[in-house]
């Protein structure tokens, strides 16, 4: 399968833990984004790299949220202190930079916080 | 806030019917794009359409974009059970990403 691929799908956590997610793009594709979805919302942008540079990071996203992309290829997400208002699914996507912005998304990680 | 707002919320049709949603957006754009997302699972694009482009057409789905009223539609012919899902429009502007609606919620009875 050479989709996007997300680690691990489910993680259940305990409130003040800290979590990693990682996600792997398609191998060619430059740019990859994090966003989080939430129970009947669309996804809601965090951040987004253009190979190893982090480009842009959400206003929303406190500072308990960091991402990495250190290669340029797979990227992870770490949330330190979780809270509950964390339990979200984080979605991965890729993009090949001058494909239109064409997203191919991952099936996500989903959190719960308890 | 998002960019995107999807109309209506819910929808529920029988198999064969035509479904049609709609978005809404505030800020120009250079894109507005289309997608799908089954239970529990990532998003699947579906169709583009450019700023400059009035209509689009791919298999069963028709998209239709009107910069003028800041507006999107997206109709599903002829529908069918595996139809059923949240569509999301998204848009695209020159800050590098894509923004989504919270969708439509589509629900076809066989």
């Amino acid at each position: 399968d050479t989709g996007v691929s997300q680690d691990p799908r489910h993680k259940i956590t305990k409130r003040g833990q800290n979590v990693t997610f990682r996600c792997d793009p398609i191998s060619e594709h430059n740019r990859l984004y994090w966003y989080r979805q939430t129970l009947g919302q669309g996804p809601e942008f965090l951040t987004y790299f253009q190979n190893e540079a982090q480009l842009e990071k959400s206003r929303l996203l406190s500072d308990r949220f960091s991402a990495e992309r250190p290669k340029g290829s797979f990227s992870t997400l770490e949330i330190q202190r979780t809270e509950q208002g964390d339990s979200a699914m984080y979605l991965c996507a890729s993009s090949q930079t001058g494909g239109f912005e064409k997203l191919f998304f991952g099936s996500g990680t989903q959190l719960s916080v308890l | 806030s998002q960019q995107g707002e999807e109309d209506p919320q819910a929808l529920s049709i029988q198999e064969g019917e035509n479904a049609t949603m709609n978005c809404s957006y505030k800020t120009s754009i250079n894109n507005l794009q289309w997608y799908r997302q089954n239970s529990g699972r990532g998003l699947v694009h579906l169709i583009l359409i450019r700023s400059n482009e009035r209509e689009k057409h791919s298999g069963r789905l028709r998209v239709t974009l009107d910069t003028s009223k800041k507006s999107s539609s997206l109709l599903i012919t002829a529908s069918r059970a595996a139809d059923t899902a949240s569509y999301f429009c998204a848009t695209d502007t020159n800050a590098g990403k894509s923004t989504f609606g919270d969708g439509t919620t589509l629900t076809v009875k066989p």
